[in-house]
This record gives C-alpha cells, structure tokens and sequence, in this order.
C-alpha cells in the first residue's frame, strides 16, 4: 500500500516569490510520482511525473520537482510566482499495478 | 487534439432521480476511472474498467454503478441521488495501470435538490 502526505492545506505567498508545496509519500515498491493542478470546476492537470532516471523532473509552467528516496519526498517548486499559478495542487502515488493515492491537495494563494 | 470530455459539465437532479454522466475519450487508452470529489477534497476512486475488467473500490456506495460498452465511452450511473452525493465526478483515462499518469476529463459537477 502507498500513501501521500501534503503538507499545509494552504500556502499564500507573493506574486514573484518562490513558490514550495511539499509532499511526501510512503511505499513499499519504488513508486511513481505525480503533481496535478486543479484550477475552480475544472478537471486535473498534470504538471509533472517522476517514474525512473533523473531525479530533478521539470514540468509545465514553470515548476520542476525532486525525488529524493532518502527522504521520501517530491516537494514542487518554482522560482517565481505568477497571480496564474493561484489553484490546489495534488501529489499522486502509484506504486506496481496499483491505482493513483492522491494527497489531501495544497490551494496555493498569490497575492499581487 | 486527444481529449477527455464529460457530458454535462453541470448536471442538476432531485432527490431520488436516476442520473447518469457520461465519459469519452479519443485517446485509445485502456484504462478508465470514476472519481468523486468533494469541495476541498482529494479526488476518490470509484471505480475502474481495465478494458472490460470492472474493479470496483471497496467503499463505493452500491448506490453507484457503471458501463463501459465500448473502448471509447464510460458511464456513471446513481441510481438513487442522495443529498450527500452532491459532488464533482471526474472521469479519467491511462493507457495502463501500470504507468500511472491519468489524464482527465473537465468534470461534471452534480447538484441534488
């Protein structure tokens, strides 16, 4: 079994600043790893996946993640915030043929 | 462009009434899910269609049922609304269940009267 936890349900920072929603996750198996967006009544988004290869994974909009094993964690990251990028962010877990565990989801709030 | 696309976007119904939502996809992926999502809540496997395989998750309500007749199309079933099942319901496609990355459809977001 896999397990996801997000840490902050919220996160607020400035139009400009970096931008870090952490994640961690448990799972027997080496898992796959997913951050999704989820702007108001609209469908999931993904931004980037880490299956296997290069730690340091680079996605869309700017946002790039880190796998670290010794850690247990994907925490996404950006440099600069954009007033766009306010939404909830999801990090996701697969682990073999299991099916995604998603977190609890972080709202990322940017203010002007 | 492949998509996902969910029908209808906002789906109202009373108390009681059957509804049904429905699922497409244009990926040619094997795989499709249902979810729920609850305001403010993390998106919770119904259930999903390997193929023809049904897998049902364990604490999804009998209430709730599905078809797949075919690669392109999936439904959502409710046979009997209750105001709790008031919620957004997000389809989802993967070419395997395996690889993990989903993509999904805009939602259809069911209000129970």
């Amino acid at each position: 079994a896999q397990s996801v936890t997000q840490l902050g349900s919220h996160v607020s920072v400035s139009e400009g600043a970096l931008v870090l929603l952490r994640c961690n996750y448990s799972s027997s198996v080496p898992p796959y790893l997913f951050w999704y967006v989820q702007y108001p009544n609209q469908g999931l988004q993904l931004l980037l996946k880490y299956t296997t290869g290069a730690t340091l994974v680079k996605g869309i909009n700017g946002f790039e993640a880190e796998f670290k094993k010794s850690e247990t964690s994907f925490h996404l990251t950006k440099p600069s915030a954009h007033m766009s990028d306010a939404a909830e962010y999801f990090c996701a877990v697969t682990a073999g043929y299991s099916t995604l565990t998603f977190g609890k989801g972080t709202m990322l709030l940017v203010s002007p | 462009d492949a998509m996902v696309i969910q029908n209808p976007r906002y789906q109202v119904t009373q108390f009681g009434k059957p509804v049904t939502l429905s699922c497409s996809q244009t990926l040619n992926h094997n795989v499709m899910y249902w979810y729920q999502q609850k305001s403010s809540q993390a998106p919770k496997l119904l259930f999903h269609y390997y193929d023809k395989d049904f897998n049902n998750e364990a604490d999804t309500p009998d209430n709730f049922q599905s078809r797949r007749p075919n690669t392109s199309f999936c439904f959502l079933d409710i046979r009997s609304p209750g105001l709790g099942d008031a919620a957004m319901y997000l389809c989802a496609t993967s070419r395997d269940r395996v690889d993990g990355e989903q993509f999904f459809g805009p939602g259809t977001r069911l209000t129970v009267l």
